[in-house]
């Protein structure tokens, strides 16, 4: 069983704000690294599958690394608005195909 | 395209109960996997299905079981409910290892 970190638990910030959060991971056989979201009374959402060290990967304002040497990725949202507001986990997945999941990073977003 | 389909979306089952609910993966997805979230815990990883073959299986007893049929829609079976059960369950399912997981809207499972 894996123990996946991710900081900060929660996380406040004004519309307009950039931010970023932590995921680490054991380095360990790992084989891929899912990042998704999760809005309030939906399902989640996913953003990245990331594979490579040093792998970045964009989708509008929010972007994401990868370093699987030291096992961790950072998720930044650049210019934060009202409906990134959300529930961010991350999810290494094994050589068996199996997703672990971190406890999230909350993210409210004032306007 | 149709997404994932769970049903039913709320239950509410008595302890010592069993319960199975559904799952309906995005056509063509042959990889279902369950998860279970309860309040104040992550998502937890129940099982994963391929092509109608288990192939993973995460740390719950064995009261949690399931089924993938040959059109790769999934079932989940719990039996001798406990109150420690209630949660949301969501069924994810995909392409193929190189792509994220599409979530269904889940089950909410309250046992009394």
């Amino acid at each position: 069983i894996l123990n996946v970190e991710q900081s900060p638990q929660s996380l406040h910030v004004q519309e307009g704000d950039s931010t970023n959060f932590t995921c680490s991971f054991p380095s360990s056989n790992f084989y891929a690294l899912h990042w998704y979201r999760w809005e309030t009374a939906k399902s989640p959402e996913a953003l990245f599958v990331m594979t490579l060290n040093g792998d970045e990967k964009k989708k509008g304002r929010i972007s994401a690394t990868l370093n699987t040497k030291e096992g961790y990725s950072y998720l930044y949202i650049k210019g934060s608005q009202p409906e990134d507001s959300a529930t961010y986990l991350c999810a290494p997945r094994n050589a068996g195909n199996m997703l672990t999941f971190g406890g999230g990073t909350r993210l409210m977003v004032k306007p | 395209k149709a997404g994932v389909t769970q049903t039913p979306r709320y239950l509410i089952k008595t302890r010592g109960q069993q319960v199975t609910l559904s799952c309906s993966p995005i056509s063509g997805h042959r990889s279902v996997s369950w998860y279970q979230q309860t309040p104040g815990q992550g998502l937890q990883f129940l099982f994963e299905y391929f092509s109608e073959t288990q192939r993973n299986k995460g740390n719950f007893p064995g009261r949690f079981s399931g089924r993938q049929f040959s059109n790769s829609r999934s079932e989940m079976n719990v039996s001798t409910l406990e109150l420690g059960d209630s949660a949301l369950y969501l069924c994810a399912s995909s392409l193929s290892a190189s792509y994220g997981y599409t979530f269904g809207s889940g089950t909410r499972l309250t046992v009394v």
